[in-house]
């Protein structure tokens, strides 16, 4: 069952666009996340939050930022794109408490031309 | 730094027997560990967990063995199926603050028919 949905899936946009990334989760978690996955590779954490109005930068660098206005909703946004941000973005979220999973969505795979 | 990483980048099983996904981990103030696994154009899901207090935890044809003294971490997999065929991600967690989760670099299951 999907409680977190990504939109869109797939996204092959020109550089210099400005590109927002949909996420929104249904399990009213506080805890949401994007991290960044290359084709095979290790997840890197980008963005965090830990409730409406709290974001933070992740381990990797990026041009990217977020916004949480509301609990269920995480959107990130790219103001300019660029062929090195081609790559799959995924978003999580996990509920209270120590030591719960997260729930990922199925990701957005961005191409830029 | 604090890394998770994994033995094998690619595992391949005969339908049937048994598969066995190794992790190491070097932060020994980790102590909840999560193995995920991720189908190709999907995130990745959840199958087992484990608190650092256990040893030993078993799910639905899948078993996970935590060995704290030396920092390693195994996902079994009985009877493997095709169905099973995917990347498989070790994380670990540590309590307390933001809960950062920190993912290994995962391993590729291929399930011989």
């Amino acid at each position: 069952e999907a409680d977190i949905y990504q939109t869109p899936r797939y996204l092959v946009i020109g550089t210099g666009k400005k590109i927002t990334l949909e996420c929104s989760q249904t399990m009213g978690h506080d805890k949401m996340y994007w991290y960044q996955q290359d084709p095979g590779m290790e997840l890197h954490l980008i963005h965090y939050s830990y409730g409406v109005n709290s974001t933070e930068k992740g381990d990797l660098s990026s041009e990217s930022t977020v916004s949480r206005i509301r609990t269920e909703h995480f959107p990130l946004t790219l103001e300019s794109a660029r062929p090195s941000h081609t790559s799959q973005y995924l978003c999580a979220s996990r509920g209270r408490g120590s030591n719960q999973p997260q729930h990922f969505g199925d990701g957005t795979r961005l191409s830029i031309l | 730094g604090e890394s998770v990483g994994l033995h094998l980048p690619t595992l391949s099983v005969q339908e049937g027997d048994n598969s066995i996904i190794n992790c190491a981990y070097s932060n020994s103030a980790s102590d909840y560990f999560i193995w995920y696994k991720q189908e190709s154009g999907k995130g990745p899901q959840f199958i087992i967990d484990i608190r650092s207090n256990m040893d030993k935890r078993q799910g639905q044809r899948v078993t996970v063995l935590l060995n704290k003294t030396v920092k390693h971490l195994s996902l079994q997999i009985a009877a493997t199926q095709p169905g099973d065929s995917a990347v498989y991600f070790c994380a670990e967690d540590r309590s307390g603050g933001y809960q950062k989760v920190t993912f290994g670099t995962g391993t590729k299951l291929q399930v011989i028919p």
